[in-house]
Order: structure tokens, then C-alpha cells, then sequence
């Protein structure tokens, strides 16, 4: 069955250092990929998706690539805030069995300071 | 507009006792799913449904749990005779359509505490 795998966390850095939160999939077919943040005692909000291969998916300074051929959708962002630190889920949805459901990953617990 | 709405927020029950979730998603949103989250986990898919059709109930763990959405809008998810381990957070999603690529909307969640 489909399964995701993201870096455990938690990740802290500093403000304005680059982030990258690896995620990589197992499924077959032509899944969608998508990045959900869950703020501090918020519920989970979509932040990007990717439908396709090689679709780049961006919102609010964060990217992510649909990589097929390493079936990876890192999630990337050039200068993080300490308004960034949330927990964050890699899922995905479809494939070839896979039907209409999310399948997520653990979640990274990213903390940026000052 | 009112995104997806779930209550209540805070559940505590005994052990035994039985609850109802309630969800209600986004107005016209025809897909509504049902996902279970342990502390420090992702969120498990339990159940999901197309207007008022249950067209999957794979992930639902046991037979005392029980969803429904008899008019297509609003959804309940029971729990009988609960146990310790159906303590998580319950949360609900609508999309808009069947399409793979369609955003599923989560409300925040119901936290429930079997004691």
C-alpha cells in the first residue's frame, strides 16, 4: 500500500537559515503530493501540492518538487522565521488502489529561533 | 466563508461509554473523510464518504465504530464502548470533488480522552 517517510524531527535552526525537510513515497501510479502545517493548537492547513511529475508546488516562501523518478517531495524554503515553527506533514493521495484518502507522513516538528 | 467545523473540541469519557463526533464541512463540499491522530503521529485515515454514500470504511479499526451522514452535509462518528486506545484527535475533511488533486479542508479537530 502507499506509505510516507519524512526526517525526524524535531529540526531547529535560526532565523533566516535555509530549510529542507526531506520526504520520500511508496506508491504505484501517478499519485498528488501535498504539505500540510499544523500551528501550535491550529488544526492542519494545506500549505502546497504538487498533481504531476516534476510539478513544483509553492506557497509563502516554501517549494516543493515532485520528483518521480526519486519519488521525493522535499519541502524547501530559502530564509525561515520564527513564525515558520510548526509541525509539518508530507501526504499523499491517489496512485494506482489508492482511492480518495491522505496518507501521511510521522510529521517534522520544525522550531526556528531568534 | 465557514470552513470545516467539529465538535466538540475537548471529549472526556469513561471507559465503556459511548460518544458522538460531530463534522460539519464546508457548504457544497460533496467528499468528506474522517482521520484518526495519535499524540506525535500523523493523522490515520478511519472513513470517507461522497455526498451521503460511505464508499470506504477500510481504516475504521473496529466494529464499535461507526460513521454516518445520512443527508450528505453534516457527519457523526461513533464510538461504542470506548477503550483507552481510542484516545487521539479525530478530525474531519471535506473537498470538493473526487478528483485526486482536490485539497481536503480539516477542522481542528476533536480531542478525545477515554479514561
Amino acid at each position: 500500500g502507499n506509505s510516507v517517510t519524512q526526517m525526524e524531527g524535531p529540526v531547529t535552526l535560526s532565523e533566516e537559515a535555509f530549510l529542507t525537510i526531506n520526504c520520500t513515497y511508496t506508491a504505484t501510479g501517478y499519485p498528488s503530493l501535498f504539505w500540510y502545517v499544523q500551528y501550535p493548537g491550529e488544526g492542519l492547513q494545506l500549505l502546497l501540492k504538487a498533481t504531476k511529475a516534476d510539478d513544483k508546488g509553492s506557497n509563502k516562501g516554501f517549494e516543493a518538487t515532485y520528483r518521480k523518478e526519486t519519488t521525493s517531495f522535499h519541502l524547501e524554503k530559502g530564509s525561515v522565521q520564527v513564525s515558520d515553527s510548526a509541525v509539518y506533514f508530507c501526504a499523499l493521495r491517489g496512485g494506482t488502489g489508492g482511492g480518495n484518502k491522505l496518507t501521511f507522513g510521522t510529521g517534522t516538528q520544525l522550531k526556528v529561533e531568534l | 466563508g465557514a470552513g470545516v467545523s467539529q465538535s466538540p473540541r475537548y471529549k472526556v469519557a469513561k471507559r465503556g461509554q459511548d460518544v458522538a463526533l460531530r463534522c460539519d464541512p464546508i457548504s457544497g463540499h460533496v467528499s468528506l473523510f474522517w482521520y484518526q491522530q495519535a499524540l506525535g503521529q500523523g493523522p490515520e485515515f478511519l472513513t470517507y464518504f461522497q455526498n451521503e454514500a460511505q464508499l470506504d470504511k477500510s481504516g475504521l479499526p473496529s466494529d464499535r465504530f461507526f460513521a454516518e451522514r445520512p443527508e450528505g452535509s453534516v457527519s457523526t462518528l461513533k464510538i461504542q464502548r470506548t477503550q483507552q486506545e481510542d484516545s487521539a484527535v479525530y478530525l474531519c475533511a471535506s473537498s470538493t470533488g473526487t478528483g485526486g488533486g482536490q485539497p481536503q479542508h480539516f477542522g481542528d479537530g476533536t480531542r478525545l480522552s477515554i479514561l
